[in-house]
C-alpha cells in the first residue's frame, strides 16, 4: 500500500497569515496517462470532508483561491493564504493513484 | 444538485452484522462509483473500498475484505454497506462518497454513525 505522511503546522497560525502543509507518498503518484493523482480535503469539526483540490493542483468547484495544491511525484503541499477562521480543522491529503488509496493522517489547523 | 442521503445513527450488540444505505439524487447513480470510508472517533480516514453501480463490480481495501459488503440497488438509486461480526474496532462514522465526471471524492454523504456496544 502507498503511505501517506503529513506534516504537521506551528499552531496557533495568526488570522491572515500564510500556511503550508505538506504530505509525502511512498511511490510516485504520476499515473500513466501523466497525471498526479494527489487530493487534498478540509474536513471542518462535524463535517464531512470537503475536496479542495485533485490532481495535485485543480481546485474543486466552489474553493477559495486561497488555497492552491502544489508538487510532483512523491512530495506534495497545500498552501493557504490569508488564514481565515472558517480554515480551521484537519486536513488530508490522499492518493488515488492506486487501490487501496490510502489518505494520511491528518494535519490541525488551529487558529489564533 | 448532487446528494448523497445517509441512514441514521446505529446502536448495535456485539458479533452482530449492520446494514447502512447511501441514497445518490441530482446525477445518474449508474455512471459513477461510490466510494466507502470510516473514521473512528478522534481519529483519521479510511478508504473502505468501491462499487461500481452499474455490474456490481467492487474493490475493497484488503482488511476489510471479510468485513464490508458493498452493494447498489439501481431502481432505487441506493448503494449499501454490510458490516459483518461487529466488535467496538468497528465504532466509527461511515462515510459515502462518489467520483463524479472524473471528480474524485467530490461529494459525501453526512455519515452515519454506528456504535457497537452490549
Amino acid at each position: 500500500d502507498i503511505v501517506m505522511t503529513q506534516g504537521a503546522l506551528p499552531n496557533p497560525v495568526p488570522s491572515g497569515e500564510s500556511a503550508s502543509i505538506t504530505c509525502r507518498s511512498s511511490k510516485s503518484l504520476v499515473y500513466k496517462d501523466g497525471k498526479t493523482y494527489l487530493n487534498w480535503f478540509l474536513q471542518r469539526p462535524g463535517q464531512s470532508p470537503q475536496l479542495l483540490t485533485y490532481w495535485t493542483s485543480t481546485r474543486a468547484s466552489g474553493v477559495s483561491e486561497r488555497f492552491s495544491g502544489s508538487g510532483s511525484g512523491t512530495y506534495f503541499t497545500l498552501k493557504i493564504s490569508r488564514v481565515r477562521a472558517e480554515d480551521a480543522g484537519v486536513y488530508y491529503c490522499q492518493q488515488v493513484r492506486e487501490y487501496p488509496y490510502t489518505f494520511g493522517a491528518g494535519t490541525k489547523l488551529e487558529l489564533k | 444538485e448532487v446528494l448523497l442521503q445517509q441512514s441514521g445513527a446505529e446502536l448495535v450488540r456485539p458479533g452482530s452484522s449492520v446494514k447502512i444505505s447511501c441514497k445518490a439524487s441530482g446525477y445518474t447513480f449508474t455512471d459513477y462509483y461510490m466510494h466507502w470510508v470510516k473514521q473512528r472517533p478522534e481519529q483519521g480516514l479510511v478508504w473502505i473500498g468501491r462499487i461500481n453501480p452499474a455490474n456490481g463490480n467492487t474493490v475493497y481495501a484488503e482488511k476489510f475484505k471479510s468485513k464490508a459488503t458493498l452493494t447498489a440497488d439501481k431502481s432505487s438509486n441506493t448503494a449499501y454497506m454490510q458490516l459483518s461480526s461487529l466488535t467496538s474496532e468497528d465504532t466509527a462514522t461511515y462515510f459515502c462518497t462518489s467520483t463524479i465526471a472524473a471528480i474524485p471524492f467530490a461529494y459525501w454523504g453526512q455519515g452515519t454513525l454506528v456504535t457497537v456496544s452490549s
